[in-house]
């Protein structure tokens, strides 16, 4: 079965620090994976995903992510923390092929990760 | 393009009331999508719509959920009778049906916040 791993609850990082957050899967082959921010009082935003093709990530508002097979990690990073960055992130992932399980546009997420921004 | 709508946006009730949860998806998505998250748990799948049709309801907590979609467009997600354990913020999502298995274009509304007291 699909799972999600996000081991840090909460991270507190300084402004203009970096970050990086940790995601780990279990998937019989490449999902599709996906991070997503909530801020308070508000949905869930596509940061950026991954189907195939380069292992480096681009998405909004500077994040990055890198997808790595060997690891069963798909992290998200970003340079320089901004406070309005401050929010809950979730790693989510979804079923490529139903050769390995997993229905078909479901989303299967961690836990998430509670970033606070120190000034 | 209109994003997927939720509302209420927040809902107080009592225990063994019943309340009514709307979603509308992005015109043209076929997918609908229902998942829940309550307090200090991770986000969960709980049914998925392919137009007016149920795909999967296997992460339906029980059954005082009930969940429709009239006509292949907005969905409904009754909860009949609450229970403070149904506490919990419900999200919408919705997606195009053909491209990637699903996930082409998956959009979430901003949800909405559910507590029983």
């Amino acid at each position: 079965a699909q799972s999600v791993t996000q081991p840090d609850i909460h991270i507190t990082v300084s402004e203009g620090a970096s970050l990086e957050l940790r995601c780990n899967y279990s998937y019989g082959a490449t999902p599709y994976l996906f991070w997503y921010v909530q801020s308070p009082g508000q949905g869930l935003q596509l940061l950026l995903k991954y189907f195939s093709g380069d292992t480096l990530v681009q998405g909004i508002k500077g994040f990055e992510a890198e997808f790595k097979r060997s690891q069963s990690s798909f992290n998200l990073r970003k340079p320089s923390v901004h406070w309005s960055d401050a929010a809950e992130y979730f790693c989510a992932v979804g079923a490529s092929s139903t050769r390995y399980g997993g229905s078909q546009g479901n989303l299967i997420f961690g836990k998430g990760t509670k970033l606070s921004v120190k000034p | 393009e209109a994003g997927v709508t939720q509302f209420p946006s927040h809902s107080v009730i009592e225990k063994g009331q019943t309340v009514t949860l709307r979603c509308d998806p992005i015109s043209g998505h076929d997918n609908l999508y229902w998942y829940r998250r309550v307090m200090g748990k991770e986000i969960k799948f709980l049914l998925h719509f392919v137009k007016e049709s149920k795909q999967d309801e296997s992460g339906m907590p029980n059954n005082r959920f009930l969940a429709e979609r009239t006509g292949g467009t907005y969905s409904t997600l009754k909860v009949q009778p609450a229970e403070l354990e149904d506490s919990g913020v419900y999200f919408c999502a919705s997606s195009q049906e053909t491209r990637d298995r699903g996930y082409y274009g998956y959009t979430f509304g901003s949800g909405t916040r559910l507590t029983v007291v």
